[in-house]
């Protein structure tokens, strides 16, 4: 069973598209985030989600916007996409202690044309 | 933010070990982690460590912090060709459990 998965693995779109990646989590964990690698590989926070309450929101253009329906999922909407959005984001998720068991989903490589 | 330090390139022949180095810059972390990225893939934990611990084994990884000069180091013992990949250091921030990652190091392991 995979532990945080994300869906789609790969998304090509034109810019100015809107598009969603979507994350879900079955360890029970009560907090979930968004990370974006870039394509020189450095990792940057986005997001952050505790029971399904907004705890993190780094400096990202508000054409971001997360949606958590409920604790194990975290979805990332992407409005009027650009060609600087290109990267691979990843969604992870953690305990409600916030450290320890921290753990990554295997990405969604977004290509914007 | 400050930037986590690591090299970023390594290279070691098979079946040596390999010494992966890291400067973190919160001395308030709580933990410190290693993770794993194996081309095109996504990150895989390889272990992490409490603050309140100077050294962790496990199988052939040792993880040893220096809380002091705030240092994290990763061993890996009798490196294989598989193990070539980039390994990220990152340490807990005070922002809402958030991780600051360095830029990674890449190993290459040579037969």
């Amino acid at each position: 069973d995979t532990a945080v998965s994300q869906t789609p693995k790969y998304l090509v779109t034109q810019m100015g598209n809107d598009k969603s990646i979507k994350c879900e989590q079955n360890l029970g964990h009560d907090t979930m985030y968004w990370y974006k690698q870039d394509s020189k590989k450095f990792l940057k926070i986005m997001f952050s989600y505790n029971n399904k309450e907004l705890i993190i929101n780094e400096t990202v253009p508000n054409r971001f916007s997360p949606k958590s329906p409920d604790k194990a999922h975290l979805n990332l909407h992407i409005n009027s996409l650009e060609l600087g959005d290109s990267a691979v984001y990843f969604c992870a998720s953690t305990p409600s202690t916030g450290q320890g068991s921290y753990t990554f989903g295997s990405g969604t490589r977004l290509t914007v044309v | 933010g400050e930037d986590v330090e690591q090299s970023l390139f390594l290279s070691v022949r098979e079946g040596d070990s390999s010494v992966i180095n890291c400067t973190y810059t919160d001395s308030s972390s709580t933990y410190l982690y290693w993770y794993k990225q194996e081309p095109g893939a996504g990150l895989q934990l390889l272990t992490y460590i409490f603050s309140n611990m100077d050294m962790k084994q496990d199988q052939r990884l040792t993880v040893l912090l220096n809380k002091k000069d705030k240092h994290l180091s990763l061993r890996i013992a009798d490196t294989q060709t598989g193990d070539s990949a980039i390994y990220f250091c990152a340490e807990t921030t005070n922002s809402g459990y958030a991780l600051n990652f360095g830029k990674g190091t890449s190993l290459l392991v040579t037969p």
